[in-house]
């Protein structure tokens, strides 16, 4: 299967501080990007969907001042925690897919932990 | 709005036995996707096994088969010979034919008995 790279796997950042992540498919070209974030034992709760060349698509409830997505290349998607607070440490995954495939591939998602 | 329901917060099955995790959803749609995922305690997500709504047949991945009842919107998994690295959270999931968002069952965390 076709490999999504997530970077870093864990990050530790102080509050007030911006931490970026970084989403790269590797061997394909990714026409579409998920963000999800995952609390403990809870499922993926989709925050943003972003197309390769346009604005990403927040859901409701998710702060896009907060949340800075990025897709400007078919390879790689960023999301920027900006202004982080420990309420935002959590565990967060990409997912790509590219035009042709039904499923999504994952990243190896990122733990971030805000001090 | 589609939907989609895990009722097994946990379930445990002996090691080399056969285990049946279920999933439900709800739609209006006549062309969707169904996903097993698994994540494991390095929560890296993998994908099981996919059907799609239009075939009868369930599919089949080595051990891992499904039970697609598409009248009764039921999406089962099974697995069979049960092994120690199958232990992990086990997501259901849909995916619509227009839209490449997917929506996800709330997790079943299968643990295996030595």
């Amino acid at each position: 299967g076709a490999v999504v790279s997530q970077h870093p796997s864990r990050v530790i950042c102080k509050s007030g501080t911006s931490v970026k992540i970084e989403c790269r498919s590797l061997d394909f070209q990714a026409t579409t990007m998920f963000w999800y974030r995952q609390f403990p034992k809870q499922s993926l709760m989709l925050m943003a969907t972003s197309n390769e060349g346009s604005k990403a698509t927040y859901e409701q409830g998710v702060e896009k001042d907060k949340f800075l997505i990025n897709h400007a290349s078919l390879t790689l998607s960023t999301l920027t925690v900006t202004s982080a607070h420990p309420e935002d440490s959590s565990f967060y995954i990409c997912s790509a897919r590219d035009g042709q495939d039904t499923e999504a591939f994952f990243g190896q998602g990122t733990r971030l932990t805000v001090v | 709005a589609q939907t989609v329901t895990q009722s097994q917060p946990e379930m445990s099955v002996q090691e080399a036995e056969t285990v049946t995790l279920s999933c439900t959803y709800d739609t209006s749609e006549s062309d969707y996707y169904l996903f097993w995922y698994k994540q494991p305690p390095s929560r890296q997500m993998i994908l099981v096994i996919r059907q799609e709504a239009y075939k009868q047949q369930n599919a089949t991945e080595n051990r891992f088969s499904v039970n697609f009842q598409k009248a009764a919107k039921s999406f089962s998994l099974k697995i069979s010979d049960s092994q120690l690295g199958d232990a992990a959270m086990y997501f259901c999931a849909y995916r619509g034919d227009s839209n490449y968002q997917l929506i996800w069952g709330a997790g079943t965390k299968l643990i295996i008995k030595p």
